[in-house]
């Protein structure tokens, strides 16, 4: 079974803190995604990562990939209230996504 | 341009009823994909088409579920007798191609009292 794991599930730091998530997988993949849910809404794409040692940023978030290792991140520098929400990566494999379990993440002012 | 749309937001209804969510996504979007999110956990994979096929729906817990996409474009999930633990936010997502960049909808809240 194709398992996806991410930790931290709970997070709670302090802004201008940094931290990593990570996550975990259990299958051959070359395609990893980070997706970023607030509470009660539906999910938003953060990044697409589609091969061994990619590496996007977009603000204060960073995400890599290493698929020999079957592991991303997904860095936070510097954080703000703003980005206080569930962060959820995906595996694509097989015609489907797999998403981890999520990590809740408050940043406390 | 406009994103995915999904109707109802929510719905409420009674166990042993049918319903039906529905799934509009963005406009040349050949793969759709259902999932159903409970709380505090990931999106679970449902039913993935590739135009107007079911490519797979290895996902659906059980014959009472089931999808539809006649014309390629929307998507429609059906549920029939249902059951409380039916209860779950519905997600539907398209995206240009499989395995590309996914665009998720903003769900229907489906609780069966």
């Amino acid at each position: 079974e194709l398992k996806v794991e991410q930790n931290p599930l709970f997070l709670s730091m302090q802004e201008g803190k940094n931290y990593t998530i990570y996550c975990n997988y259990s299958t051959t993949s070359d395609r990893l995604y980070w997706y970023r849910q607030d509470p009660g809404k539906s999910l938003e794409s953060l990044f697409v990562l589609l091969s061994n040692g990619a590496v996007k940023q977009e603000g204060r978030l960073m995400a890599s990939l290493d698929t020999k290792a079957r592991l991303s991140t997904l860095h936070i520098t510097a954080a703000v209230h703003d980005l206080s929400a569930t962060y959820f990566c995906a595996v694509y494999t097989g015609n489907q996504f797999y998403f981890g379990t999520g990590t809740s993440l408050t940043v406390i002012p | 341009g406009a994103g995915v749309s999904q109707t109802p937001s929510n719905k409420v209804t009674e166990k042993g009823k049918y319903v039906e969510l529905r799934c509009d996504p963005i406009s040349g979007h050949t793969a759709l994909y259902w999932y159903r999110q409970s709380l505090g956990q990931g999106p679970e994979f449902l039913i993935y088409f590739q135009g107007t096929g079911a490519a797979d729906d290895s996902g659906l817990p059980n014959d009472r579920f089931f999808a539809v996409r006649p014309e390629g474009s929307v998507s429609t999930l059906k549920i029939q007798r249902t059951e409380r633990g039916d209860s779950a936010m519905y997600l539907c997502a398209s995206s240009l191609n499989d395995g590309r960049e996914q665009y998720f909808g903003p769900g229907t809240r489906l609780t069966v009292t």
